[in-house]
């Protein structure tokens, strides 16, 4: 049973376009989001996260939006760079363990 | 600063040979501290966890197990690697803030 799950398996953007990645989840016990970053050969990086208290959080060109009713957020990559190019992992937590569910990840392409 | 570290970077193991990798972690005290494996097309599956020393959580069985014999050590080893067994493991560490904090992670190809 997957309980975060990254439907489109990868995407392809033009440089300066908008890059939009959707996750789902279906644990209401979530309360913690999570988005890293991952190139090849290497670990995953901490990209943005955001608390089930709200529903929108902002860093730089990333912004991650959260749909608690509808068990959905998404990460807005805006404007796209060929350097955004990487695998993106969402990520959940209920808090209460110190255990992170992961969605099997999508592969952004930016093409110049 | 908290670091994390991780080896070897790659390896190449046959089949039914043991396996050892070390993780250890820099900068922090008590970690909680995981073990990762990405296979292809199956994104990050957890393998152990470890709150203390001495205590080991598997969350999947497997052929693989864990010790974690020092506060800031954690190996994840094997004792006959299986074809199935090749895969990129990530040790990492939780920052509650942040999530986790991953190590750079071993290219394990089983032959």
């Amino acid at each position: 049973d997957q309980q975060v799950k990254q439907n489109s398996p990868s995407l392809s953007v033009q440089e300066g376009r908008i890059s939009i990645l959707n996750c789902d989840y279906t644990n209401s016990m979530f309360d913690y989001f999570l988005w890293y970053k991952k190139y090849p050969a290497e670990g995953p990086t901490f990209l943005i996260s955001i608390s089930s208290i709200k529903d929108k959080n902002e860093d730089g060109r990333f912004t991650v939006f959260l749909n608690k009713s509808a068990k959905h957020l998404s990460l807005h990559i805006v404007p796209s760079q060929p350097g955004d190019s990487a695998v993106y992992f969402c990520a959940a937590d209920t808090g209460g363990y110190q255990k992170v569910t992961f969605g099997i990840g999508t592969k952004l392409q930016v093409i110049p | 600063s908290q670091t994390i570290h991780q080896w070897p970077a790659t390896l190449v193991q046959p089949v039914g040979s043991p396996l050892s990798l070390e993780c250890t972690v820099e900068g922090t005290s008590n970690p909680n501290l995981y073990w990762y494996r990405q296979a292809a097309g199956r994104g990050l599956q957890l393998l152990f966890y470890s709150v203390g020393i001495g205590q080991i959580s598997s969350e999947v069985p497997q052929n693989l197990s864990a010790s974690r014999p020092q506060d800031r050590q954690f190996i994840l080893s094997s004792k006959k690697l299986l074809l199935s067994d090749s895969g990129f493991y990530l040790c990492a560490w939780r920052d509650r803030g942040y999530g986790y904090t991953f190590g750079s992670g071993t290219r394990l190809t089983v032959v």
